[in-house]
């Protein structure tokens, strides 16, 4: 069975750059998986930031944008803010109707 | 802007059934898209449980397919989900989603979640 991956926890200094990725353990992620990314923090429902590998959701600052960088889906975060500090999942889709959600990756701001 | 509202019981006993509606307002769900529902365990990630279009068809999460059923209700605008046969790892916050394109069913928007404790 295909598992999502994502690092569990990153860093990134305030005003720096950040990158996570969304991997498979079997295979390559292309735009063909519908890479979607969202933000959530504690007790929040989760918000959509961006869909279809590159397509920020209204209201998304344009300092997040998403790609597809080697093998993986990324979300690249430009100037981190203190508030950007939160749980980041992404979510693929596997065919047939059915997606799969990675496993998260909690993103501190110091 | 659509919205959604879960609710239901908020305790289930094991080995009964969980049964959640989600609300929809500020589209009908008649019209298309995808209504989807997901659960997230207490300080774990997020599972995609299933959806289900407008017009009936489904989608299961295969770790579940055996236990679960989603279905739409035009009249009310509304959609349900079952999940049967429940131990205490079926405790989570329960979301209720929907797609935002007619062509692909990635969770977009978002009801604000219920929690359901699977207890004795």
């Amino acid at each position: 069975q295909t598992v999502v991956t994502q690092e569990p926890s990153f860093s990134v200094s305030p005003g720096g750059t950040v990158t996570l990725t969304c991997g498979l353990t079997s295979g390559s992620v292309s735009t063909s998986y519908y890479p979607t990314w969202y933000q959530q923090t504690p007790g929040q429902a989760p918000r959509t930031l961006m869909y279809n590998t590159n397509t920020r959701s209204s209201g998304v600052p344009d300092r997040f944008s998403g790609s597809i960088l080697g093998n993986k889906a990324a979300l690249t975060i430009t100037g981190a803010q203190a508030d950007d500090e939160s749980d980041y999942y992404c979510v693929l889709h596997m065919g047939s109707g059915i997606w799969v959600f990675g496993g998260g990756t909690k993103l501190t701001v110091l | 802007q659509v919205q959604l509202q879960e609710s239901g019981p908020g305790l289930v006993k094991p080995s009964e059934t969980l049964s959640l509606t989600c609300a929809v307002s500020g589209y009908s769900i008649s019209s298309g898209y995808y209504w989807v529902w997901i659960r997230q365990p207490p300080g774990k990630g997020l599972d995609w449980i299933g959806s289900v279009y407008h017009s009936g068809s489904t989608s299961y999460n295969p770790s579940l397919k055996s236990r679960v059923a989603i279905s739409v209700d035009t009249s009310k605008n509304q959609f349900s989900l079952k999940l049967s046969s429940v131990t205490a790892a079926d405790t989570a916050v329960y979301y209720c989603a929907t797609s935002h394109r007619y062509d692909t069913s990635e969770p977009y928007y978002w009801g604000q979640g219920a929690l359901v404790t699977v207890s004795s």
